[in-house]
Parts: structure tokens; sequence; C-alpha cells
């Protein structure tokens, strides 16, 4: 069954530092979504991209924040200058078609720490 | 403000003990109510997804339904392997709505044997 694929899946780094969050879709979704999860609190919208380009994004999702599909298959989220509070699990989802409230699959996540 | 609100936050059930879940949500029109089950440090599992009041759909001892302020997962006799927080999340209606998720803050279940 395919599946949503997260890299890496622990991450340590220093306030200050940029980080960068991978994942794979799965292979005929064409809509893409970045979550967090701030440890013990709700799962949160960040961005949903489309088409190449940001469909929605949430007050979270600053100009701290980029993503980008650098190809067929890598969905990114960048963090430029990272912030203790950045810490948090990342989930990325997909799906094929936004019609209908289709199911988001999300990925098993990335846990970011910022020290 | 589209909102979720789930109850309990926790729940403690001995195996077999059959009980439910509430899912309550104010949204600007409703395109569709997700239940996600999600184990400790790994990402949301879909259980269901419901699109109008009175359907319902059902998995294993998992029954989940739908009216028009909430939503139920019903839980029947269940076994430590159901131990999770489960998670409700809806989609709401609109021109600027690109499928994002809103969620609640989950109910975590501990079944004992």
């Amino acid at each position: 069954e395919p599946e949503v694929t997260q890299t890496p899946s622990h991450q340590v780094t220093q306030m200050g530092q940029e980080v960068i969050l991978r994942c794979v879709p799965i292979s005929n979704h064409l809509y893409f979504y970045w979550y967090r999860q701030i440890l013990g609190q709700k799962v949160e919208f960040l961005v949903s991209f489309y088409n190449n380009e940001i469909s929605e994004k949430s007050e979270i999702f600053d100009d701290q924040f980029s993503v980008e599909r650098p190809d067929g298959s890598n969905f990114t989220l960048k963090i430029r200058s990272t912030k203790l509070e950045d810490s948090a699990m990342y989930f990325c989802a997909s799906i094929r078609l936004s019609v209908m409230a289709e199911t988001q699959y999300f990925g098993p996540g990335t846990r970011l720490l910022v020290l | 403000e589209d909102q979720v609100t789930q109850s309990p936050e926790a729940l403690r059930l001995q195996e077999g003990e059959s009980s439910s879940l509430n899912c309550s949500y104010t949204v600007s029109g409703l395109r569709g109510l997700f239940w996600y089950r999600q184990d400790p440090g790994k990402g949301p599992e879909f259980l269901f997804t419901l699109y109008s009041a009175g359907e319902e759909k059902e998995k294993e001892r998992l029954k989940a339904t739908l009216t028009k302020k909430e939503s139920f997962l019903h839980i029947t006799a269940p076994k430590p392997e159901d131990s999770a927080t489960y998670l409700c999340a809806v989609q709401a209606q609109g021109s600027s709505n690109t499928g994002k998720l809103i969620f609640g803050q989950g109910t975590t279940l501990q079944v004992k044997p």
C-alpha cells in the first residue's frame, strides 16, 4: 500500500540554524500539506501546496518557513532560522484531488528539537 | 471561527468495557469529518471519513457516527491494542479552503487487560 514517507525521523539543531524536512508524498497525489504538533498539543495546519505554489498558509507559517517541490517526488519544508518554539513533530500529508473531502494520509513525522 | 473540541481528554477502560468518545465541532459548512488514530511518536493513521449527518461507518470494534454538531466514536469491547490517542478533524467548505484539516486535541484511550 502506498504511503507518505518523511526524513529524517529525528533532527536536533541549534537555535538559529536552518533545517530542511523532507517528505515523499504518495506518487499520484497532487495536494500536499505540512502540519506540526507541539508535544501535548493539537495537530496544527501550517501550509498547503498545489501546482507548485502555496495555496493556503496559517499564521504560524511566517517568513522563516518555506516549502518547495524540487523534483517530481520530494516535498520539503525549510525553517530558515530555527527558534526554541519550533521544537515539535512535523507531519507531511497528501491527497490526490481536493474534492469531496478526500482523506489526507499522513507520514510518520519528523521530530525536531531546537536547542 | 472553525473549532473542534474532543471529550474526554483521557479515558481509562477495562478490556471489554465499551464506551464512546465525543467530537463537537463548529464549522462554516462541513465538508468532511475525519477520525484518526495516533500512537505515541507516530503520525495520524486514518480510520474514518463522515460527510453528512446520519452517516455511520464501522471497522472492527470501532463505529463512527455523525450529527450536525458532533461525532461519536464508539468502541465496543475494547482490547489493550486499542490504546492510543484518537483524533477528530474537520474540513470546512468555502472557496478559500484548500483541504486543510482542523484538529481537536484528541482523546487518549488506555485499555487495561
